[in-house]
């Protein structure tokens, strides 16, 4: 298996835009986590899914953040109208399952400008 | 909801030096699991450790988690510059939540 799959790598965009975040998680695995790490604060969990729903979304900062999972092999993280300050790289990851480690992606690097 | 903190911060050592990472939780953990970052990468799984007072080793990395289950550390012997990087517990509780991380540099 490739691992998880993350697009773009990198993505430079202007303030106000929207940007589309696309994770590919391990097949069979029915976990998915979207995270969103910066310097100031870390690794910050916005949201997971579990068979495909969103179980907990308290993370997602704002309503301009919103996250999908149409099926057991795609998941989206949208962010609209982008600002300066959403600038992270952002992580998906996928698990087995609660109480199984999870398989990070190599993130997007987002800059909002 | 649970919280992971972690110590020290940062950690500068000397190659071949021996040191350790410690994780503290504000819960008992049910499972508490381990993660080498590199810089602009994603995390690498390490270790897991679920039951109180176990350890794992994996080359020269030992992670132990105490009977209590709420402190785990993760102890590197022989420090080399490829054990670099920023090291993060995990784990589960209401969600999947990590600590803030240590940056561990190694000097040649």
């Amino acid at each position: 298996d490739a691992g998880v799959i993350q697009s773009p790598r990198h993505e430079v965009t202007e303030m106000g835009q929207e940007v589309t975040l696309r994770c590919k998680p391990i097949s069979g695995h029915n976990s998915l986590f979207w995270y969103r790490q910066t310097m100031m604060r870390g690794l910050e969990l916005l949201i997971y899914f579990n068979n495909n729903v969103p179980i907990d979304d308290s993370g997602m900062p704002e309503d301009r953040f919103s996250a999908k999972m149409p099926n057991a092999s795609f998941s989206t993280l949208k962010i609209q109208p982008s600002e300066p300050r959403d600038s992270a790289v952002y992580f998906c990851a996928s698990s087995l399952g609660e109480h199984t480690e999870a398989f990070f992606g190599q993130g997007t690097r987002l800059t909002v400008v | 909801s649970q919280e992971l903190e972690q110590s020290p911060q940062s950690l500068i050592v000397q190659e071949g030096k021996n040191l350790t990472i410690n994780c503290t939780s504000s819960k008992t953990l049910y499972g508490l699991y381990w993660y080498k970052q590199k810089y602009g990468e994603g995390l690498i799984f390490l270790m897991m450790l679920q039951k109180g007072g176990e350890e794992k080793s994996h080359e020269k990395i030992t992670a132990k988690l105490d009977e209590k289950k709420q402190q785990s550390s993760l102890h590197i012997t022989a420090s080399q510059p490829s054990h670099a990087g920023i090291y993060l517990c995990g784990s589960y509780g209401q969600n999947f939540v990590f600590g803030p991380g240590t940056r561990l540099s190694v000097l040649p």
